[in-house]
């Protein structure tokens, strides 16, 4: 079992503030990092699949780097806003993810 | 919708009872896993199928568990004799499988099982 943790456990900022949240995992095997938004009674959505240490990707106002050599990626919301609240779960491995417990984001309006 | 769906989305039982559940992968898709979330947890591997293989189980999966995916479509999930200890949400991804790893993988939206 791979140990991946998250951080925070959860947050809560205003509408229109940015935000920033770290995934931590084992830096030796490193296959790739997976970030997944997580909405009440919806199915996780894939948000970025990383695969090579300094990788940045970028989808609208969320964006992930990461940095397989010391063992940690983070997630970025720019702007926040209320749709955003969600779970943000960062996973790590090949075939078989090992999740983290995930970071509790509530945008307030 | 042409996502990953799961059928029941909630199943209540009693203890010792039979559940199964179905997951119906988005279509092209060879590969399907299972995953379990139980409450304050990330979701944790279960097993996985390359078409109707099965190549990997985790030790979290007991002999009361048996997933199958005969004709490399759909996959079931049975789990035998439940206990309370097996209530959790029982989640269903699949990806292209063309590659060894780092495929995006797609969740439906879980089944909800409470053992009372």
């Amino acid at each position: 079992i791979l140990n991946v943790e998250q951080s925070p456990q959860s947050l809560h900022v205003q509408e229109g503030d940015s935000t920033n949240f770290t995934c931590s995992f084992p830096s030796s095997n490193f296959y790739a990092l997976h970030w997944y938004r997580w909405e009440t009674a919806k199915s996780p959505e894939a948000l970025f699949v990383m695969t090579l240490n300094g990788d940045e990707k970028k989808k609208g106002r969320i964006s992930a780097t990461l940095n397989t050599k010391e063992g940690y990626s983070y997630l970025y919301i720019k702007g926040s806003q209320p749709e955003d609240s969600a779970t943000y779960l960062c996973a790590f491995g090949a075939n078989n993810l090992f999740f983290g417990t995930g970071t509790r984001l509530t945008v307030i309006p | 919708d042409t996502g990953v769906s799961q059928d029941p989305r909630h199943k209540i039982t009693k203890r010792g009872q039979n559940v199964t559940f179905r997951c119906d992968p988005i279509s092209e898709h060879n590969r399907l896993y299972w995953y379990r979330q139980t409450l304050g947890q990330g979701p944790e591997f279960l097993t996985y199928f390359q078409n109707e293989a099965q190549l990997e189980k985790s030790r979290l999966l007991s002999d009361r568990f048996s997933a199958e995916r005969p004709k490399g479509s759909f996959s079931t999930l049975e789990i035998q004799r439940t206990e309370q200890g097996d209530s959790a949400m029982y989640l269903c991804a699949s990806s292209l499988g063309l590659r060894r790893s780092q495929e995006t993988q797609y969740f439906g939206p879980g089944t909800r099982l409470l053992v009372l």
